[in-house]
C-alpha cells in the first residue's frame, strides 16, 4: 500500500514565524502536491511537482514555497506564517502524468497560526 | 478552465436506502473523473475513476458513479446506505489533454447515515 506521511498532526504557530510542513511518500511517486482544505472551499491546490527540484505553482501559491530535494520528500514553507493562513493541510503523491493516476493523500497538518 | 460543482453541502439518508451524491464538471475537452472520501481527522482515500469506457465505474465500499456526458455528471451512487458511510465526498476533475497534473477539487458534500 501506499503510504504518505506528514511530520505532525497538529501544529500551533505564532504570527511571523517560519513554518515547515514535511511530507514523505514511500512509493517512488514522481508528483507530489500541496493542498489546503477549508470548510466550503473544498480543496485547493497550493504547489505541486513532477520531479526532483522541479515544482509548479497551483491555484493559491501566494505566501508559500515548497522544497523538493530528493524524491519521497516535498516539503511545504510559509516564509512567515499570517493567521489567514490557518488550516488544514494535505500532501499527495501521484505515479507520472497524464492525469490518469489518482492521488493518495497523507492524514493531515491541522495549522493554527495565532 | 476546469471546474467541479457539488451542488449539496449536505445529504441526509436513512441506512438501507439507496444514496446520490451530485457532481458535475466543466471542462474543454474530455475529463478524467473522481470521487474521494473523506473520514473525520483523516486524509482522502480514493474510491473511484472514470477515464474511459463503460460509463457506469464500479469502485471500493460497494459505490459506484454514474458519467453522463450529454449533462456532464457524474453522480456517486450507493444501492443500500450504511451508517459508517457518514464522511465528507469529494469529486474532482483532471481536463485532457491539457489539464497537466492539476486535479480540480469540488467543495465536497457532507453525507449523513442515520438508523
Amino acid at each position: 500500500d501506499v503510504k504518505v506521511t506528514q511530520s505532525s498532526r497538529y501544529l500551533v504557530k505564532r504570527t511571523g514565524e517560519k513554518v515547515f510542513l514535511e511530507c514523505v511518500q514511500d512509493m517512488d511517486h514522481e508528483n507530489m502536491f500541496w493542498y489546503r482544505q477549508d470548510p466550503g472551499l473544498g480543496l485547493r491546490l497550493i504547489y505541486f511537482s513532477y520531479d526532483v527540484k522541479m515544482k509548479e505553482k497551483g491555484d493559491i501559491p501566494e505566501g508559500y514555497s515548497v522544497s523538493r530535494e530528493k524524491k519521497e520528500r516535498f516539503s511545504l514553507i510559509l516564509e512567515s506564517a499570517s493567521t489567514n493562513q490557518t488550516s488544514m493541510y494535505l500532501c499527495a503523491s501521484s505515479l507520472p502524468t497524464g492525469g490518469l493516476y489518482e492521488q493518495y493523500f497523507g492524514p493531515g497538518t491541522r495549522l493554527t497560526v495565532t | 478552465a476546469q471546474s467541479v460543482a457539488q451542488p449539496e453541502d449536505q445529504v441526509n439518508v436513512a441506512e438501507g436506502n439507496p444514496l446520490t451524491v451530485k457532481c458535475t464538471y466543466s471542462v474543454s475537452g474530455n475529463p478524467y473523473l473522481f470521487w474521494y472520501v473523506q473520514y473525520p481527522n483523516r486524509g482522502l482515500q480514493f474510491l473511484l475513476k472514470y477515464i474511459t469506457g463503460d460509463n457506469l465505474v464500479k469502485g471500493s465500499y460497494g459505490f459506484e458513479a454514474e458519467f453522463n456526458k450529454s449533462q456532464t455528471s457524474f453522480h456517486l451512487k450507493k444501492p443500500s446506505a450504511l451508517v459508517s458511510d457518514s464522511a465528507l465526498y469529494f469529486c474532482a476533475v483532471r481536463d485532457r489533454p491539457g489539464g497537466g497534473n492539476k486535479l480540480t477539487f469540488g467543495t465536497g458534500t457532507q453525507l449523513k447515515v442515520e438508523l
